[in-house]
C-alpha cells in the first residue's frame, strides 16, 4: 500500500512565477492538509481539504490556493512567487473518520522542495 | 494563542544513553498531542500520539511520552538511543476539531558513537 506521494520532488522557480504542487493521499484517506516548512523551522499549516472543499486555513495569503479532486488527490498553487516562499511543502492525509470527529492522525508525504530565485 | 515550545534546539547524546526531549504547549482546551520524527530529506513520521486516557503513551521505535497537564508538557523519552535515532523531532498539538496541527520548532538529535 503506497503512502502519501508528492510531486515533483524538487522545483526551482523565478520570482513572480506560479507553481503547482501535487499530492496523492494514502489509500482510504479522504482529507488532505498542506504545510510549509521553512529551513530550520517546524511545519506551518496552510490549509485542509475535505470533500473537495477548503475546510480550514492557516495564516497564508490568497496567493496560496488549492484544490481537491474526486479521487481525493490535491494540488497546492502558489501565485506571484516570492523569495520567502522557498521551503519544503508537505502534504498530509488523514483517514476517513467517524462523522463529526476530527481528522487528527495525519500521515505525511516526503515533501516538495521549492526554491525561488 | 495556541503554541508549542521545544526548548532544546539541539541535543547530543551518546549511543546507548537515555534520551528526553522536552515539549511544552499552550492550549486552553484538552490537547491532542503528537511527536513526529523527520530524517534528512524525508517527510514526517508519526512516533506517537496522546488523545486521552493513560498519560504515558507508547510509540514506535521504542519511544514513549508522558502527558502532564499540570506542567503543560508532553516530553518524549527513550531508554537507550541508537545511532539511527539521529534526526529532527517535532512536537505538535491539534487544535480542537479542526485537525490543524501546530508544530514546535523542532529539536535536532545527534548521536555520538
Amino acid at each position: 500500500d503506497a503512502g502519501v506521494t508528492q510531486s515533483p520532488t524538487h522545483l526551482i522557480k523565478t520570482r513572480g512565477q506560479q507553481v503547482t504542487l501535487r499530492c496523492s493521499p494514502k489509500s482510504g484517506h479522504d482529507t488532505v492538509s498542506w504545510y510549509q516548512q521553512a529551513l530550520g523551522q517546524g511545519p506551518q499549516f496552510i490549509f485542509q481539504y475535505y470533500e473537495e472543499e477548503e475546510r480550514q486555513r492557516g495564516n497564508f495569503p490568497d496567493r496560496f490556493s488549492g484544490h481537491q479532486f474526486p479521487n481525493y488527490s490535491s494540488e497546492l498553487n502558489v501565485n506571484a512567487l516570492l523569495l520567502g516562499d522557498s521551503a519544503l511543502y508537505l502534504c498530509a492525509s488523514s483517514p476517513t473518520s467517524t462523522p463529526g470527529l476530527p481528522r487528527y492522525e495525519q500521515y505525511f508525504g516526503p515533501g516538495t522542495r521549492l526554491t525561488v530565485t | 494563542a495556541q503554541s508549542v515550545t521545544q526548548p532544546d534546539i539541539h541535543i547530543t547524546v551518546s549511543e546507548g544513553a537515555s534520551l528526553e526531549l522536552r515539549c511544552n504547549y499552550s492550549y486552553g482546551a484538552t490537547p491532542y498531542l503528537f511527536w513526529y520524527v523527520q530524517s534528512p530529506g524525508q517527510g514526517l513520521q508519526l512516533l506517537l500520539k496522546y488523545f486521552s486516557g493513560d498519560t504515558l503513551v507508547q510509540g514506535i521505535k521504542g519511544f514513549e511520552a508522558e502527558f502532564k497537564r499540570s506542567q503543560s508538557s508532553f516530553n518524549l523519552r527513550k531508554p537507550s538511543v541508537h545511532w539511527s535515532d539521529a534526526a529532527e523531532y517535532f512536537c505538535a498539538v491539534a487544535l480542537g476539531n479542526t485537525g490543524k496541527l501546530i508544530f514546535g520548532q523542532g529539536t535536532t538529535l545527534q548521536v555520538k558513537p
